[in-house]
């Protein structure tokens, strides 16, 4: 099946700077990618996600990066704020499969 | 629509003693998973169903822990009996048959600690 893995684990930024967030997948079949945030004491929501045939994404100050050579993408966060200090997933699936294969999460601390 | 809808929000049971934790699924979502969630393991997938049917376990940890889902807007995980290890955070999610990130909804979740 599908390994997910995930890097750093915990991300420590000062406000206003950039924080990015890699994963690499072994599945080449995989051709969905999403990312979702989860604040403490709360559910897991999605914030952006990327399909295999476009290589980059972005929503205001979120981008994801995909690269299906390497197996890898990213999440960007530029301008960091307090509130987008969260655990952040990564997950890969095929859009057709059955599920979705998680990384094992990055608590990303903003430092006001 | 409300969402996925999990109770109870927060069980506090003695050990040896049989949970019970619920989900409602969006209506029209056809696959339904179970989570838990630890800060040592991250987000482990324990089981998921297709049309009601369970495809895959194998991540239940012991066969303390069931799951039944009897009809399409209702499904149950159950631990028998509890142990201190499995308190923890159960997510339920729920989602189309084609998965993608919109149509893929996690519940609010149900902290269990067994004492």
């Amino acid at each position: 099946g599908e390994n997910v893995e995930q890097h750093p684990s915990t991300l420590s930024v000062q406000e206003g700077d950039s924080a990015v967030i890699k994963c690499t997948y072994s599945d080449s079949a995989s051709n969905y990618f999403p990312w979702y945030k989860q604040e403490l004491g709360k559910r897991p929501q999605l914030i952006i996600d990327i399909r295999s045939n476009v290589g980059e994404k972005k929503d205001q100050r979120i981008a994801v990066t995909l690269n299906k050579t390497a197996k890898h993408f990213s999440l960007h966060i530029t301008e960091t704020q307090p509130e987008d200090s969260a655990v952040y997933f990564c997950a890969a699936s095929i859009v057709t499969g059955n599920q979705f294969y998680f990384g094992t999460g990055t608590s990303l601390t903003v430092i006001p | 629509d409300a969402g996925v809808i999990q109770s109870p929000r927060h069980e506090v049971t003695e050990m040896g003693q049989e949970v019970t934790l619920r989900c409602k699924p969006i209506s029209g979502h056809n696959s339904l998973f179970w989570y838990r969630q630890t800060m040592m393991r991250g987000l482990e997938l324990l089981i998921y169903f297709n049309n009601n049917v369970p495809i895959d376990d194998s991540g239940m940890p012991e066969d303390r822990f069931s799951a039944k889902m009897p009809n399409a807007s209702f499904s149950t995980l159950k631990i028998q009996p509890s142990e201190p290890r499995d308190s923890a955070v159960y997510f339920c999610a729920s989602s189309f048959p084609i998965l993608t990130g919109p149509g893929y909804t996690f519940g609010s979740g149900t902290r269990l600690t067994v004492v």
